[in-house]
């Protein structure tokens, strides 16, 4: 079956490491996403890429990166920048654009320690 | 620009009560609503989805009408059940292929 897979999980990592989540889907998806949800804050876009080789900054980019090597592949780095790291991390995908929906991987919880 | 506003939870209810959780939005135009579900510790699932005015998105009992006129998506069920238990995000897209969220409404249902 396809689908976007996320991984670990679970991530803990001492202040002032940069840790890269990953994100991997096999949907034939061209757009790709990433979203950090915060307990009553709901979702904010970190970055998201519509294509291979290119990627826009979401509303909150300050202190993560990305690349978009593959087309499958989507990985999200939390640099030690990101003065709040610790949340949990959404990614998402999309065929035709945003207007039929996400597709979502079941997310990393990060804590940093 | 564009945004969402849900109503705040929780909501508590019985089983089998009948379920509303209002939502509207803000958008120049003709965009997509969605409403989402998010299981405990696990990622966000499609629930249903309208893409133009007077549609009516459906799912697993759940029911929502894009209402242009008041700019509403309230998601409605006659039925819960414990399993329904769950946040609940409505969201749009719009012309700039970025889906934008509400905050999530929990939702507890009660046996």
């Amino acid at each position: 079956d396809g689908g976007i897979t996320q991984s670990p999980k679970y991530l803990f990592r001492k202040e002032g490491q940069n840790v890269t989540l990953s994100c991997e889907q096999n949907l034939n998806h061209d757009a790709m996403y990433w979203y950090r949800q915060d307990p009553g804050q709901g979702l904010r876009l970190i970055y998201y890429s519509q294509i291979v080789n290119d990627f826009q900054k979401g509303d909150i980019a300050e202190g993560y990166s990305v690349s978009r090597e593959k087309k499958e592949s989507f990985p999200l780095t939390v640099t030690s920048a990101q003065k709040n790291p610790t949340a949990f991390y959404l990614c998402a995908s999309s065929l035709q654009g945003a207007r039929l929906g996400y597709t979502f991987g079941s997310g990393t919880r990060l804590t940093v320690v | 620009g564009n945004s969402v506003t849900q109503m705040e939870g929780p909501v508590t209810l019985s089983e089998e009560a009948f379920l509303t959780i209002n939502c509207t939005y803000t958008a120049t135009g003709y965009p997509s609503l969605f409403w989402y579900v998010q299981y405990p510790g696990e990622g966000l699932q499609l629930l249903l989805k309208a893409t133009k005015a007077d549609d009516k998105g459906s799912n697993k009992g759940f029911e929502a009408t894009y209402r242009k006129e008041t700019t509403s998506f309230h998601l409605e069920k006659g039925s819960v059940q414990v399993s329904d238990s769950a946040v609940y995000f409505c969201a749009l897209s719009n012309r700039d292929d970025k889906i934008i969220f509400g905050k999530g409404t929990r939702l507890h249902i009660l046996p």
